[in-house]
């Protein structure tokens, strides 16, 4: 069964750093694009990063572009994100998904949550 | 960026009724559009890729269509599990986009 599984959210000050990770598991990981994409509360959805099967490729929403930094370490499963310079309109459920061959994502996890606060 | 024009923002429909919510997209992007489904704290589930393939596993009253800048998505007859909201995105251009989505509510 694929899945994947996000950690490491919780409450950051304004201006401050979390570093989210996805594990994966059931597929051939190392083959697969990577995505995240965030839910603030009671609203919409908005993508956030990808990155490629080898890790090379990376693409940001313009939001973020500077402030997060998306990583993957094929050997382990994993793909991270980096998030610093937070704010307080990036308190949200952020979800991890893995991008079908050439097509859209498909999210596996039940998300983790981030708060921004002071 | 592309932006995505999603419509109606909700609807209220009885069970066994045709059901469509369209997404216009700034400019061309081809078939790159995916349909998702989510309900209140859940995941979004996708439904449709490509604009109109239906994913394993999604019911076939599910039907996506469009391509260039129009695209829609239709249940043929609405069921009571159907209650959600539904977004479309566009994965044609980077930055990704996701329209604002469409809240179904059953009568």
């Amino acid at each position: 069964e694929v899945q994947l599984l996000e950690s490491g959210g919780g409450l950051a000050q304004p201006g401050g750093s979390l570093r989210l990770s996805c594990s994966g598991s059931g597929f051939s990981f190392g083959t697969y694009a990577i995505a995240w994409l965030r839910q603030a509360p009671g609203k919409g959805l908005e993508w956030v990063s990808v990155i490629g099967s080898s890790g090379v490729d990376t693409h940001y929403v313009d939001s973020v572009r500077g402030r997060f930094t998306i990583s993957r370490d094929n050997s382990r499963n994993m793909v991270y994100l980096e998030m610093n310079g937070l704010r307080v309109d990036e308190t949200a459920v952020y979800y991890c998904a893995r991008r079908l061959p050439e097509d859209a994502m498909d999210v596996r996890g039940q998300g983790t949550a981030v708060t921004v606060s002071s | 960026d592309v932006r995505m024009n999603q419509s109606p923002s909700a609807l209220s429909a009885s069970i066994g009724d045709r059901v469509t919510i369209t997404c216009r997209a700034s400019q061309s992007i081809h078939i790159y559009v995916a349909w998702y489904q989510q309900k209140p704290g859940k995941p979004p589930k996708l439904l449709i890729n490509r604009a109109s393939i239906l994913e394993s596993g999604a019911p076939s009253r599910f039907s996506g269509s469009g391509s260039g800048t129009e695209f829609t998505l239709t249940i043929s007859s609405l069921q009571a599990d159907d209650s959600a909201t539904y977004y479309c995105l566009q994965y044609g251009e980077y930055s990704w986009t996701f329209g604002q989505g469409t809240r179904v509510d059953i009568k």
